[in-house]
């Protein structure tokens, strides 16, 4: 079974600029996740899908920071303007959906560098 | 604000010897999960453990849920150079929309 692709896995940019990062879940899982991590602290949800709802944005900075998934399958985060502490690895992550969150599957992220 | 909030220390400890480590959240919950991430990779869900279940083992693996308390422990017994990693719990509340939120995680060095 392939995993969570993810691309890229490395991109570094200036402040100011905008960058889009993609993911491409478990096919048929239902639930797709973003995830940002700061060097040397838990993965923080930006934002939670349920085929192409969104169950959960609460901690997205929706000032700068959007995200969509194309017909309940792949999906984009978009950072606009970046600034510096937008640095950090971003997690995509897939799962089958039940009533509840079931095992969350990775992808390897992309780390971002903001300068 | 972040379900799952893990004891902050590292632990090093030297191979064979087990390893334990703590979570706390704040709300009712779903389930609790723990994930392992090794440096520079992505997470890997180890195990899932159910509201109404008190422990459940998978393997070297071994975790309580203690739901009056609001807490979960991981132990991993004989431990391997390979288990050095940052270990992550998450909780699945029903408040919150349903969510699956991290703590901070636990930075664990198995020493050969």
């Amino acid at each position: 079974e392939a995993g969570v692709a993810q691309s890229p896995r490395y991109k570094i940019i200036e402040k100011r600029q905008s960058v889009a990062f993609w993911c491409n879940p478990i096919s048929g899982h239902a639930t797709l996740y973003w995830y940002q991590q700061i060097l040397g602290q838990g993965p923080k949800l930006l934002i939670q899908f349920q085929n192409n709802g969104v169950v959960d944005d609460s901690q997205l900075p929706k000032d700068r920071f959007s995200a969509e998934r194309l017909k309940g399958v792949d999906s984009t985060l978009k950072i606009q303007p970046a600034k510096l502490e937008d640095s950090a690895v971003y997690l995509c992550a897939s799962s089958l959906r039940g009533r509840e969150n079931t095992e969350a599957f990775f992808g390897q992220g992309t780390r971002l560098t903001v300068v | 604000s972040q379900q799952g909030e893990e004891d902050p220390q590292a632990l090093s400890i030297q191979e064979g010897e087990n390893a334990t480590m703590n979570c706390s959240y704040k709300t009712s919950i779903n389930n609790l999960q723990w994930y392992r991430q090794n440096s520079g990779r992505g997470l890997v869900h180890l195990i899932l453990i159910r509201s109404n279940e008190r422990e459940k083992h998978s393997g070297r693996l071994r975790v309580t849920l203690d739901t009056s308390k609001k807490s979960s422990s991981l132990l991993i017994t004989a431990s391997r150079a390979a288990d050095t990693a940052s270990y992550f719990c998450a909780t699945d509340s029903y408040y919150g929309n349903n969510r699956l939120a991290f703590g901070k995680g636990n930075q664990v060095v198995v020493i050969p």
